[in-house]
């Protein structure tokens, strides 16, 4: 079975400041990693995913993310956050045959 | 690509009734998916519904209280029974390949139950 641990459950930061959203995976074969976003009262949004080769994926809205498999984590970047950014974040595993597994999720907060 | 539809997109029901919500895919898939997204929280896996076969639930779900249909490849049905307002959520379908790992989700169904 497949788990996802989500390190922090609220991140505050100021706008145009560098973020990073912590993701740890558990799991004895091997998976699918995948962040998505929900803004208020929305569904859910896919900002990127890692299948295979390149370990730095890039997403939507200039988010990207690293894979480190020894470490067994996927954390999501952002080098400069806007406002707009603000919402909930989901980081996702999914092995071949099986449903996606999502963490707690962490609130993004954007402040001015 | 999969495109997914639910009905209804949103209910309200009195406690201890049941609300049956229908999923439609424009497409033949392999695995169908079910979940519950809480107030405030993630999305949490209720069961997986392969046609032609029973439905596997996750922990803390039953048949009983979440029986679920899935009588071909691109229509399946999960009922919410005997509610109270515990149950209140926005409920998801979700389908998938087998090999592929690629996942798509209906738009939910938001359940108030007062």
């Amino acid at each position: 079975a497949q788990s996802v641990t989500q390190l922090d459950s609220q991140v505050p930061v100021f706008e145009e400041a560098p973020v990073e959203l912590r993701c740890n995976y558990s799991s004895s074969v091997s998976v699918y990693l995948f962040w998505y976003v929900q803004y208020p009262n929305q569904g859910l949004q896919l900002l990127l995913k890692y299948l295979s080769g390149s370990t730095l994926v890039k997403g939507i809205n200039g988010f990207e993310a690293e894979f480190n498999k020894s470490q067994t984590s996927f954390h999501l970047r952002k080098p400069s956050v806007h406002i707009s950014d603000t919402a909930e974040y989901f980081c996702a595993v999914r092995a071949a045959g099986t449903a996606l597994i999502f963490g707690k999720g962490t609130t993004l907060s954007v402040s001015s | 690509s999969a495109v997914i539809s639910q009905k209804p997109s949103r209910d309200i029901c009195q406690r201890g009734t049941s609300l049956t919500i229908q999923c439609q895919v424009d497409s033949q898939v392999t695995m169908m998916f079910w979940y519950r997204q809480q107030p405030g929280q993630s999305l949490t896996l209720i069961a997986t519904a392969n046609q032609g076969s029973e439905a596997t639930y996750e922990s803390g779900f039953v048949i009983d209280k979440f029986p679920i249909s899935r009588p071909n490849l691109t229509f399946s049905t999960l009922t919410v029974s005997n509610m109270s307002p515990e149950d209140s959520s926005i409920y998801l379908c979700s389908v998938g390949g087998q090999l592929s790992y690629e996942q798509y989700f209906g738009p939910g169904t938001r359940l108030t139950v007062t």
